[in-house]
């Protein structure tokens, strides 16, 4: 079974510095991921995928995640935070012909002056 | 492209009572998904619908919760006798054929039960 664990579940930084959000996937075959961020009531929005192409990834709003094969992960970095950042991220696999996503337990970033 | 609406976008409900949600896709997308979202957890996949046909269910769908797609458009959501463990934030996404690892998700439904 495909899954993905979010290393931490809360993750605070100051505004302009950097911004690193951990996780690990599980998968028997190449799997996709993605990123979604989840801003107080307001839907789940697609910062980036991973679909077998290029391992960097970039995304909306300065955000970008490198597929490491050989350390299972996709984290998530982004060179400086701005206070508009704060929300909870997921870290997400597809799985199935169906591409259902299944999703990590999140981790809320906080941004502090 | 007016995005994936949700309705209601609140509910609450006496335990016992059926309810109802509705899930619009954005127009083109014919695959749609409903996801569930507790508290301090990320959703958990539920059912989807390529157009009309319903081709996979979880193990978290009981048999007190049926979806339909009846003309492959707007979905629908019952939840009969409800529980206060179903109590949750009910999401619907949907994608296009093509591109069907882009899922596009709604607000949201969220149900209390008393």
């Amino acid at each position: 079974a495909q899954s993905v664990t979010q290393l931490d579940s809360h993750v605070s930084v100051s505004e302009g510095t950097p911004v690193l959000l951990r996780c690990n996937y599980s998968s028997s075959y190449s799997p996709s991921l993605f990123w979604y961020v989840q801003h107080p009531n307001k839907g789940l929005q697609l910062l980036l995928k991973y679909t077998s192409a290029a391992t960097l990834v970039k995304g909306i709003n300065g955000f970008e995640a490198e597929f490491k094969k050989s350390e299972t992960s996709f984290h998530l970095t982004k060179p400086s935070a701005h206070m508009s950042d704060a929300a909870e991220y997921f870290c997400v696999v597809s799985v199935g012909g169906g591409n259902k996503l299944t999703f990590g337990t999140g981790t809320q970033l906080k941004v502090e002056l | 492209d007016t995005g994936v609406s949700q309705n209601p976008r609140h509910k609450i409900t006496k335990r016992g009572q059926n309810v109802t949600f509705r899930c619009d896709p954005i127009s083109e997308h014919n695959r749609l998904y409903w996801y569930r979202q507790t508290l301090g957890q990320g959703p958990e996949f539920l059912t989807y619908f390529q157009n009309e046909a319903q081709l996979e269910k979880s193990r978290l769908l009981s048999d007190r919760f049926s979806a339909e797609r009846p003309k492959g458009s707007f979905s629908t959501l019952e939840i009969q006798r409800t529980e206060q463990g179903d109590s949750a934030m009910y999401l619907c996404a949907s994608s296009h054929k093509d591109n069907s690892y882009e899922q596009y998700f709604g607000p949201g439904t969220r149900l209390t039960v008393t």
